[in-house]
């Protein structure tokens, strides 16, 4: 069953440092999501992209977060610096496009711990 | 906007007691419903899902119906299992581009 690869799975950082993070979406799958779970709380929509373009950044904190998936299959996020509060999971999911399949399938996440 | 709510935990039951978890929304427009599952340290995967008002969504001894009346979305299961130990999300996909709005999960713990 195909499944949607992320990498790594857990990374510790210190406070201002780099991260990065990288999701293979399902093959096939032109809608790639990445949301942030803060502990104890739902998934929480960071970006949306369909093929290489972004459609949905509202919730990214852009100053410090970036996002790209350059050929519209595999993506990357980016945080820099990073802060005690970005300590979360980060999870992918992507989507088949189009008629009633709407269905999201997460990958395993990236837990982030910031020290 | 549209929103999520769930009944909040942990919930703690006995081996093949009856399980409950309720769920009710606030959206525009006809959204799909969703119940997810996370066991400790993984992603989420999907459970089941309803697409229309009064479908049915059932998968591994679970239901939910969409109720549109109620705006209600809520999880049963006859009798649960240690191995059901997770925290349940009920998510709608709602908006144009099809978002996912989580609610707060609510923890399950199945005592033998």
């Amino acid at each position: 069953e195909a499944e949607v690869a992320q990498s790594p799975r857990y990374k510790i950082t210190e406070k201002s440092q780099a991260v990065a993070f990288w999701c293979d979406p399902i093959s096939g799958h032109a809608t790639l999501y990445w949301y942030r779970q803060i502990l104890g709380q739902g998934p929480e929509l960071l970006v949306q992209f369909q093929d290489e373009s972004v459609v949905d950044d509202s919730q990214l904190p852009k100053d410090r977060f970036s996002a790209e998936r350059l050929k519209g299959v595999d993506s990357t996020l980016k945080i820099q610096p990073a802060e005690l509060g970005d300590s979360a999971m980060y999870l992918c999911a992507s989507r088949v496009q189009g008629g009633r399949e709407d269905t999201q399938y997460f990958g395993p996440g990236t837990r982030l711990t910031v020290l | 906007g549209d929103s999520v709510t769930q009944m909040e935990g942990p919930v703690t039951l006995s081996e093949e007691a009856f399980l409950t978890i309720n769920c009710t929304y606030t959206a525009t427009g006809y959204p799909s419903l969703f119940w997810y599952v996370q066991y400790p340290g993984e992603g989420l995967q999907l459970l089941l899902k309803a697409t229309k008002a009064d479908d049915k969504g059932s998968n591994k001894g679970f239901e939910a119906t969409y109720r549109k009346e109620t705006t209600s979305f809520h999880l049963e299961k006859g009798s649960v299992q240690v191995s059901d130990s997770a925290v349940y999300f009920c998510a709608l996909s709602g908006g144009s581009q099809g978002n996912l709005i989580f609610g707060k999960g609510t923890k399950l713990s199945v005592k033998p």
